[in-house]
C-alpha cells in the first residue's frame, strides 16, 4: 500500500527557511516522479515543484522559482522541499504527490496519483 | 487567477446528473495534454478521480466520467449522492509554464 507522510511544517517568520519532508512507503521513489502541491487556507490547489524518477529533472512554479528546491534521498525513500526567503503568501498546506503512469496512442504519460495528508506552513511575524 | 477555469460552484439533487466544466487554452488542454480530475472533501487530502481524460482508478465509481473537446474538459457525475459533496479540481500540463496547472476548483453541493 502506497503511503506518503509529510512533516516539517510549522510557524516561521518572513524571510526564514524551512525544509519539508515526505516519507514514502509501499513503492520505490527512485522509480517515480514526485511532486509538491500546496493549498492556501480557503483556496485552491497550486502545483509547486516536480522531480523526475531519475532525479535529473526538476521543474518549479514561477511563484517559487529561485527560492524553493525539490530533492530526494533515494536511500531513505524520502522527498524534500527546501524553502527559503519565505513570504506570507507561501502559507499553505503542502502536499506531496506521487506520479502514476499510463500509455495511450500518445505514448507514455503521467499524472498525480497518490497524495499525502499534508503539512501546514504558516509564515507570519 | 487559475490557468484552467472552473465554475466556483454547482449543485444538484440526489439522483440527478451534473457536469463540471474546465476551460483551458492552446498551451494545455488544446495542445493535447490530458486532463485529470481530483476530488477533495474539505479538511482532507485530494484524491484522484479520473486520469487520462476518462480513466477511473480502481475503486472509483462508474458514476464519474470525464471528457474533453478542443480546449475544454468536463467531469460528469450521475445519480448524485450526498457523499459526492466535495471540491473538484481539473488538472493538466501547460507547455508555456512547463508544469502542472490546476483549475480553481468547483464546490459541489447536493441539495
Amino acid at each position: 500500500e502506497v503511503q506518503l507522510v509529510e512533516s516539517g511544517g510549522g510557524l516561521v517568520q518572513p524571510g526564514e527557511s524551512l525544509r519539508l519532508s515526505c516519507a514514502a512507503s509501499g513503492f520505490t521513489m527512485s522509480s517515480y516522479g514526485m511532486n509538491w502541491v500546496r493549498q492556501a487556507p480557503g483556496k485552491g490547489l497550486e502545483w509547486v515543484a516536480s522531480i523526475s524518477g531519475s532525479g535529473g529533472t526538476t521543474n518549479y512554479a514561477d511563484s517559487v522559482k529561485g527560492r524553493f528546491i525539490i530533492s530526494r534521498d533515494s536511500s531513505k525513500n524520502t522527498l524534500f522541499l527546501q524553502m527559503s526567503s519565505l513570504r506570507a503568501d507561501d502559507s499553505a498546506v503542502y502536499y506531496c504527490a506521487k506520479d502514476g503512469y499510463y500509455y495511450d496512442s500518445g505514448g507514455h504519460k503521467n499524472y498525480l496519483h497518490y497524495w499525502g495528508q499534508g503539512t501546514l506552513v504558516n509564515v507570519s511575524s | 487567477q487559475s490557468v484552467l477555469t472552473q465554475p466556483p460552484s454547482v449543485s444538484g439533487a440526489p439522483g440527478q446528473r451534473i457536469t463540471v466544466s474546465c476551460s483551458g487554452s492552446n498551451s494545455n488542454i488544446g495542445a493535447g495534454y490530458d486532463v485529470h480530475w481530483h476530488q477533495q472533501v474539505p479538511g482532507t487530502a485530494p484524491k484522484l478521480l479520473i486520469y487520462g481524460n476518462n480513466n477511473r482508478p480502481p475503486g472509483v465509481s462508474d458514476r464519474f466520467s470525464g471528457s474533453t473537446s478542443g480546449t475544454s474538459a468536463s467531469l460528469a457525475i450521475t445519480a448524485l449522492q450526498a457523499d459526492d459533496e466535495a471540491d473538484y479540481y481539473c488538472l493538466s500540463y501547460d507547455s508555456s509554464l512547463s508544469g502542472w496547472v490546476f483549475g480553481g476548483g468547483t464546490k459541489l453541493t447536493v441539495l
